[in-house]
């Protein structure tokens, strides 16, 4: 089975920190996604990353930024916190060798922001 | 531009009861759809999918068929139960390259004994 992991289920950081959210997957999965999963307004694309090193913006970039160095790890970070950044993070991965565009999702990261 | 509608919800459903969420979509092209389901404090998990006009997925006892006249892929299930309380979200995939997935807004779904 595919397996998603994010380095924390709950977190809790205060206005202007910088924050790093980790995803892993152990899959060999070419792409990678962060969303964010707000009441009412279901997931937002934020980044994805079709490999390494490479990056694409989603719909919501702002006030994000990632890092893929390792084809298995996909960071999210956030330069200074912000409350509006509150939010469930979610990471996902595909590899397009699967031929299904099925995404696997990790367990995500409630973010609080104060 | 792509979107996807869903119902909204809470739905409440009392154990054994009919269940339908209502999706639809628009898309240019002909894209692939989707139902996830997240179980309270989990991630979400691919529940059925169908690529083209016609097909109909189906999984744990839901069903969804991709209806092209309507632009619709209703979620049923003929029996629910207390276990398939989770949100359910509806999605596309849109393609070429990009390959996203749009997701609607989510439909809680709580099931009673």
């Amino acid at each position: 089975d595919v397996k998603v992991t994010q380095s924390s289920r709950y977190l809790v950081k205060r206005t202007g920190e910088k924050v790093f959210l980790e995803c892993v997957q152990d899959m060999d999965h070419e792409n990678m996604f962060w969303y964010r999963q707000d009441p009412g307004l279901g997931l937002r694309l934020i980044y994805f990353s079709y490999d390494v090193k490479m990056k694409e913006k989603g719909d919501i970039p702002e006030g994000y930024s990632v890092s893929r160095e390792k084809k298995e790890r996909f960071s999210l970070i956030l330069e200074s916190a912000s409350t509006n950044q509150t939010s469930m993070y979610l990471c996902a991965s595909r590899s397009p060798r699967e031929g299904r565009n099925t995404q696997y999702f990790g367990p995500g990261t409630r973010l609080t922001v104060l | 531009g792509n979107s996807v509608t869903q119902m909204e919800g809470p739905v409440t459903l009392s154990e054994e009861a009919f269940l339908t969420i209502n999706c639809t979509y628009t898309a240019t092209g002909y894209p692939s759809l989707f139902w996830y389901v997240q179980y309270p404090g989990e991630g979400l998990q691919l529940l059925l999918k169908a690529t083209k006009a016609d097909d109909k997925g189906s999984n744990k006892g839901f069903e969804a068929t991709y209806r092209k006249e309507t632009t619709s892929f209703h979620l049923e299930k003929g029996s629910v139960q207390v276990s398939d309380s989770a949100v359910y979200f509806c999605a596309l995939l849109y393609g070429g390259a990009t390959n996203k997935l749009i997701f609607g807004t989510g439909t809680l779904l709580a099931v009673q004994p």
